[in-house]
């Protein structure tokens, strides 16, 4: 299948700070990325989509100027995590669709442990 | 407000028997469902799924049942093997969405004890 490539896989930083976390697709080219937030023993929370040259689209409740999405190309898209606070740490996961609009074209990162001090 | 259900977190089963897991959706305009495994350190991939056209789809060992009256369906796995024991995550889809989100559920943890 096709692979997604996400890093760093965990990072600890200082309140603050901001994070960056990248997400690549390594074999294929993916227009659309979409980035999750999950917390211990709940679901994967669709935070935004990320469109390739334009501006990402973001679920309600998410903070579009605390979680800054670039997609720059086909196959890099980003997720800056800017001036972090305890309350942000969590586990972040990306998502690329290889083709199509169904689920089984979801292919996803390994994800991303942050944990802010 | 969770779209999609998984009410039991974890669940052990002995070697060669079978694996139910559930899921339930509270939204009637899913018409599109999909199950993936997780394992730890490593991104949800998909695993089998059925339109609502359907009330059942299998795929080898695995299939899935749905029943749209009940807004339920189920992931079988027969027989279970060590090496399924993973996270498996319910997903549901509005496919006539333009905006297709594919949205999930907490996850239940399957351990098959050898």
């Amino acid at each position: 299948g096709a692979v997604v490539s996400q890093h760093p896989s965990w990072v600890i930083c200082k309140s603050g700070t901001s994070v960056k976390i990248e997400c690549r697709s390594l074999d294929f080219q993916a227009t659309t990325m979409f980035w999750y937030r999950q917390f211990p023993k709940q679901s994967l929370m669709l935070m935004a989509t990320s469109n390739e040259g334009s501006k990402a689209t973001y679920e309600q409740g998410v903070e579009k100027d605390k979680f800054l999405i670039n997609h720059a190309s086909l196959t890099l898209s980003t997720l800056t995590v800017t001036s972090a606070h305890p309350e942000d740490s969590s586990f972040y996961i990306c998502s690329a669709r290889a083709g199509g609009r169904v689920g089984e074209k979801l292919f996803f990162g390994s994800g991303t442990q942050l944990s802010v001090l | 407000d969770q779209q999609v259900k998984q009410n039991s977190p974890s669940l052990s089963v002995q070697e060669g028997r079978i694996s139910i897991l559930n899921c339930d959706y509270t939204n009637s305009m899913f018409d599109y469902f999909l199950w993936y495994k997780k394992y730890p350190a490593e991104g949800p991939t998909f695993l089998i799924s059925i339109s609502s056209i359907k009330d059942k789809n299998e795929d080898g060992r695995f299939t899935v049942f749905l029943n749209k009256s009940a807004k339920h369906l189920s992931l079988h796995i027969v027989p279970s093997q060590p090496g399924d024991s993973a996270v498996y995550f319910c997903a549901a889809q509005r496919r006539m969405d333009s905006y297709d989100k594919v949205i999930f559920g907490p996850g239940t943890s399957l351990s098959v004890i050898p």
